[in-house]
């Protein structure tokens, strides 16, 4: 079934950085825009970046710009965020999103990957 | 201002209907539309209307979406208690040139 499921969370160090994998299955992975998405605890939703299909051009939101860094292997049916001197304050559930095709929308979502950030 | 405003929470009687707003500018709802997402305590997202109002495969019926220029809602009739969770609107913004989120509304079945 179509399915994206996040890998690579977990506890770090103020400071360190992160990567976190997504793995695409059930559908053309190279067929679609793709995102990350997180959610700090209690919070609401936060778009963080997204890539094109072919991962030439990326895109990040105000906040982390610099910082996170989005890239994909198509190859690999893989998403990647590639965190940087991450703070306390992006202790969160890091979502992978699939962008529909159609209308623009957040159509498939992972499970989710905790990332906490320990001072 | 940049952002899409929904209302902290709703509250409903159990087979009422509900509608919640998702409140932006010209360049954002206004521009292409908000979609929805459903949130249950502990889970992910789940689409429920995409920008153009339609809902995806396997979505009730009783989940309706529109828009009057920059405001954007979701109705949902005959609610149930398995209605209650969060919701979330979502839109491109043209001016920004990324994606947003509004803050989310906790509905309430009572």
């Amino acid at each position: 079934q179509v399915q994206v499921v996040e890998s690579g969370g977990g506890v770090v160090q103020a400071g360190r950085s992160l990567r976190l994998s997504c793995e695409a299955s059930g559908f053309t992975f190279s067929g679609h825009v793709m995102h990350w998405v997180r959610q700090a605890p209690g919070k609401g939703l936060e778009w963080l970046a997204g890539i094109s299909r072919d991962g030439t051009i990326t895109y990040h939101g105000e906040s982390e710009k610099g910082r996170f860094i989005i890239s994909r292997d198509n190859s690999k049916n893989t998403l990647f965020l590639q965190m940087n001197t991450l703070r306390t304050e992006d202790t969160a559930v890091y979502y992978c999103v699939r962008q529909s095709t159609v209308e623009g929308a957040f159509d498939v979502w992972g499970p989710g990957a905790m990332v906490s950030v320990s001072s | 201002q940049a952002g899409l405003t929904q209302p902290p929470s709703v509250s409903r009687d159990l087979g009422q209907t509900a509608t919640l707003t998702c409140t932006g500018n010209s360049n954002n709802v206004g521009y292409q539309g908000a979609a929805w997402l459903q949130q249950h305590q502990g889970r992910p997202p789940r689409l429920l209307s995409y920008r153009n109002n339609d809902r995806p495969s396997g979505i009730s019926e009783r989940f309706s979406a529109s828009r009057s220029e920059n405001t954007a809602s979701l109705t949902i009739t005959g609610l149930q208690a398995e209605d209650e969770a969060d919701y979330y609107c979502s839109a491109w913004d043209g001016s920004l040139g990324g994606w947003l989120f509004g803050g989310g509304t906790k509905l309430t079945v009572l």
